[in-house]
């Protein structure tokens, strides 16, 4: 019984370059959320999905990020042309039913480092 | 405005001891609210869910206690070792949205 699997686990871009990262929710799980997280701070919530639908993109910038959950295959969060500053974790949670009433089932991460 | 908050500086426990974290919150009326653990490096792990009509939930030697008029939840460790060091994080519902505290380092000393 697999987890929520994400990868790569550890990114390095140039600035200006495309990063691209992909998240694999738990069997049986349609809902896919993603979040960013800095050194020494809180999760920040970026998007909600499910298959095929964004759900709520209240937290995502509205340049350059985007991302999508097709019916087939992982979630995919995508930052075009990065900076310094979009260096972070980004971590996807995966569960089983809309948001807030159930648990949500984390990946392990992938960490982003712009040079 | 809406706030939610946790012990921002380290919490240190000796071995043995009852560890009891903090999430106070202002300006929500969630529904549901969740604890999760982060060790450094990995995502956040599901601990305890609690309703709002639930006073006290409890998990082997976890305690969640949810006081909707205090507008705070509780979480203990009781006979803390020091595996449960790590980060702890409170997380509410708010409109069918989780929204996260920025955790508490809960640190238990041999």
């Amino acid at each position: 019984n697999a987890g929520v699997m994400q990868n790569p686990r550890h990114l390095v871009r140039r600035r200006g370059q495309e990063a691209r990262l992909r998240c694999s929710p738990m069997k049986g799980h349609s809902h896919v959320y993603w979040y960013r997280q800095l050194p020494e701070e809180g999760l920040k919530f970026m998007v909600y999905l499910q298959k095929e639908n964004i759900i709520d993109e209240s937290g995502m910038p509205k340049e350059r990020f985007s991302a999508e959950f097709p019916k087939e295959g992982p979630s995919i969060l995508r930052i075009q042309q990065v900076v310094r500053g979009d260096s972070a974790a980004y971590f996807c949670a995966s569960s089983s039913a809309g948001q807030g009433i159930y648990e949500q089932y984390f990946g392990p991460g992938t960490r982003l480092t712009v040079t | 405005s809406q706030k939610i908050e946790q012990n921002s500086e380290a919490l240190n426990i000796q071995e043995g001891k009852t560890a009891t974290l903090t999430c106070n919150y202002t300006n929500y009326s969630p529904a549901y609210l969740q604890w999760y653990r982060q060790d450094p490096g990995r995502g956040p792990v599901f601990l305890l869910l609690i309703r709002e009509n639930e006073k006290e939930k409890r998990k082997e030697r976890l305690k969640v206690t949810f006081d909707t008029t205090l507008k705070q939840s509780l979480f203990h460790i009781t006979a803390s070792q020091p595996a449960d060091s790590a980060t702890y994080l409170c997380a509410l519902e708010d409109n069918y949205q989780l929204i996260w505290g920025a955790g508490t380092k809960l640190i238990i000393k041999p």
